[in-house]
């Protein structure tokens, strides 16, 4: 199937520094990728959808200028989470439907702590 | 918007026997579900899918049903294996490029 990696897979990072985690469709193109945040046991929550050439569309709640979304091309979503606090620890994942099928493919996540 | 409910939260089951977890939608126009497995640590891997114009989908051990008119859907796992051991979680979607609504888990035990 479809492989999204994601980079880093694990980020430590001192309470108001900013990180960016990388998205990316190896072997397909996407115009769209989703961006999930999930809290120890629990479900995946949508965070934002990242659309290439255009702004990011965001859930309810989520903050868009402490979460940056850039989708610089068909292949390469970016999250940055700005001005990190210890409440933003967490897994995020991100996501890439295939052109013409509802199917989606998730990256392997990446494990924010932040100190 | 879409609600999906997802039962039971655990489960645990002796190698060998049957895992059967069960969820359900609030949308009609939802046409896609997909399960995912979810190893600790890992990024959910889809197992299998099923679309609206299906009943019934099989692949080896692992199966998923679909009742339109009830709007739930349920995903069968036979002869248990201890590596089948993680976090499953339904999906739906309305189609192509858009959203998934997932559910809340299953933390799936199998005992060897």
């Amino acid at each position: 199937g479809a492989v999204v990696s994601q980079h880093p897979s694990r980020v430590i990072c001192k309470s108001g520094t900013s990180v960016k985690i990388e998205c990316r469709s190896l072997d397909f193109q996407a115009t769209t990728m989703f961006w999930y945040r999930q809290f120890p046991k629990q479900s995946l929550m949508l965070m934002a959808t990242s659309n290439e050439g255009s702004k990011a569309t965001y859930e309810q709640g989520v903050e868009k200028d402490k979460f940056l979304i850039n989708h610089a091309s068909l292949t390469l979503s970016t999250l940055t989470v700005t001005s990190a606090h210890p409440e933003d620890s967490s897994f995020y994942i991100c996501s890439a439907p295939l052109v013409r099928t509802p199917e989606q493919f998730f990256g392997p996540g990446t494990r924010l702590t932040v100190l | 918007g879409e609600n999906v409910e997802q039962h039971p939260s655990t489960l645990s089951v002796q190698e060998g026997d049957s895992a059967v977890i069960k969820c359900t939608y609030s949308d009609s126009a939802s046409n896609y579900f997909p399960w995912y497995k979810q190893e600790l640590g890992k990024g959910p891997q889809l197992i299998i899918d099923i679309r609206s114009n299906v009943g019934e989908k099989k692949d080896q051990r692992i199966a998923v049903t679909l009742n339109k008119t009830a709007k739930h859907f349920s995903l069968h796992i036979t002869e248990t294996q201890p590596e089948d051991s993680a976090v499953y979680f339904c999906a739906a979607s309305t189609g192509t490029g858009n959203q998934f609504y997932f559910g809340t888990g299953t933390s799936l035990t199998v005992i060897p």
